[in-house]
């Protein structure tokens, strides 16, 4: 049975960084892409972006070009995710999800992130 | 790439139908058979209940169903139940650049 396990909340502060970790047990890794998709509180379901570890390069939205980063650490399974100059707007849960190819919907599902933006 | 259209809500019965709607465009939803319906109760993560417009996932009820004309899908849940109230999600591919673009979403009520 495939598992998705993300780390733990985090509280930052404006202009800051934070790195988000999911780590995937029980399937294939290299080449299922793990997506990031974050959910603002009350609000939709926004994808970020994702990564299939095989072909490295990772997909990213346009509105998080340049501010969000997926890396893949295929020794361990886990797959990485670090947002730059965090403001409040970025206050979300942030889940990753892991889908058969780019055009498979996900099926597995991590716990979720939240990550609080605060002064 | 904007967001599919969904309504914000609709509400049914118990027992009876409701049909979710998800409008994109001829570059989304209408260019693909990659459409998917995601259920999410409060406080846990998304669940995937339709994929590639009517397929169910193992242990998903057929109550459950899905169906695309055009830019427009829709997600039908016959036989409403207690625990059908949620917050519905579409998802389609967009293209090489977009793969994964969800909808505004729905929130369901079972009167």
């Amino acid at each position: 049975q495939v598992q998705l396990v993300q780390s733990g909340a985090e509280v930052k502060k404006p202009g800051s960084s934070v790195k988000v970790s999911c780590k995937t047990s029980g399937g294939t890794f290299s080449n299922y892409a793990i997506n990031w998709v974050r959910q603002a509180p009350g609000q939709g379901l926004e994808w970020m972006g994702g990564i299939i570890p095989i072909f490295v390069t990772p997909k990213y939205a346009q509105k998080f070009q340049g501010t969000v980063t997926i890396t893949a650490d295929e020794s361990t399974s886990t797959v990485y995710m670090e947002v730059d100059r965090l403001t409040s707007e970025d206050t979300a849960v942030y889940y990753c999800a892991r889908a058969a190819g780019w055009v498979s919907a996900p099926t597995d599902w991590g716990q979720g992130t939240l990550v609080t933006v605060s002064s | 790439q904007s967001a599919l259209t969904q309504p914000p809500s609709a509400s049914g019965s118990a027992g009876q139908s409701v049909t979710i709607s998800c409008t994109g465009t001829s570059s989304d939803v209408g260019d693909y058979d990659y459409v998917s319906w995601f259920q999410q109760q409060p406080g846990k993560a998304p669940k995937l209940i339709i994929y590639d417009v009517n397929k169910r996932p193992s242990g998903v009820p057929d109550r459950f169903s899905g169906s695309k004309s055009g830019n427009t899908a829709s997600l039908t849940v016959s036989g409403l139940q207690a625990d059908d109230e949620a917050d519905y999600y579409c998802n389609s591919y967009a293209g090489i650049n977009t793969p994964c673009l969800f909808g505004t979403g729905t929130k369901v009520t079972v009167l």
